[in-house]
């Protein structure tokens, strides 16, 4: 079964701190997002990622094709990232997204 | 630019009722990809319709349909309502259907069945 694996579910940070979240897949895909859900619903896509590493202010994310795995990092957290934060990937073999469950961010002041 | 449009943001419905909800995708974008999230499931792939067919299809049950018009705005229908499809209803448009796209999600609509 094709799964989506993310670490950890829930996470709290004071402000300031660096947050790494994790992300990992079990077979191959054709690209990996990154995604933030705020309360009330909407989604906002961070990044979408092939090969490599992305940035974008504060936020970094990596993927190792080789090992399956995905990395999203906030460096200098802040109360305003505290959100919902969703890996999900499209399969090679398919055309839909699949999720993670994804990972509950609070940074504290 | 104007993003992905969902209407509407809220809807309470009663048990045995249908419902549709609408999506408008970003201008140029042809394809349409619908997901439900609940607590207990998380994000599942319902369709993805572009230029005007549906092309894929989740594991629901025939109740979940869907459409999308000419002009690549899309709607989805839940006929026979039950508890359980007590939902945010999520929409996503893509420039293209090709793997690497980018998705760019619309607020949701939040289905309430009493």
């Amino acid at each position: 079964k094709n799964e989506v694996e993310q670490s950890p579910q829930n996470l709290t940070a004071q402000e300031g701190e660096f947050i790494t979240i994790n992300c990992s897949y079990s077979v191959g895909i054709s690209a990996l997002h990154w995604l933030q859900q705020h309360p009330g619903g909407g989604i906002v896509s961070l990044f979408m990622l092939s090969s490599g590493k992305k940035k974008h202010g504060r936020l970094i994310a990596t993927i190792n094709i080789q090992e399956k795995h995905s990395s999203l990092h906030i460096t200098a957290s802040h109360p305003r990232d505290s959100a919902v934060y969703i890996c999900a990937v499209r399969w090679s073999s398919a055309r839909q997204l699949t999720f993670g469950s994804g990972t509950q961010l609070t940074v504290l002041p | 630019k104007a993003g992905v449009t969902q209407t509407p943001r809220y809807l309470i419905k009663t048990r045995g009722q249908q419902v549709t909800l609408s999506c408008s995708p970003i201008s140029g974008h042809r394809s349409v990809s619908w997901y439900q999230q609940t607590p207990g499931q998380g994000l599942q792939f319902l369709f993805e319709y572009f230029s005007e067919t549906q092309r894929n299809k989740g594991n629901f049950p025939g109740r979940f349909s869907g459409r999308q018009f000419s002009n690549s705005r899309s709607e989805m229908n839940v006929s026979t309502l039950e508890l359980g499809d007590s939902a945010l209803y999520l929409c996503a448009s893509s420039l293209f259907r090709t793997g690497n796209t980018e998705a760019f999600f619309g607020q949701g609509t939040r289905l309430t069945v009493v």
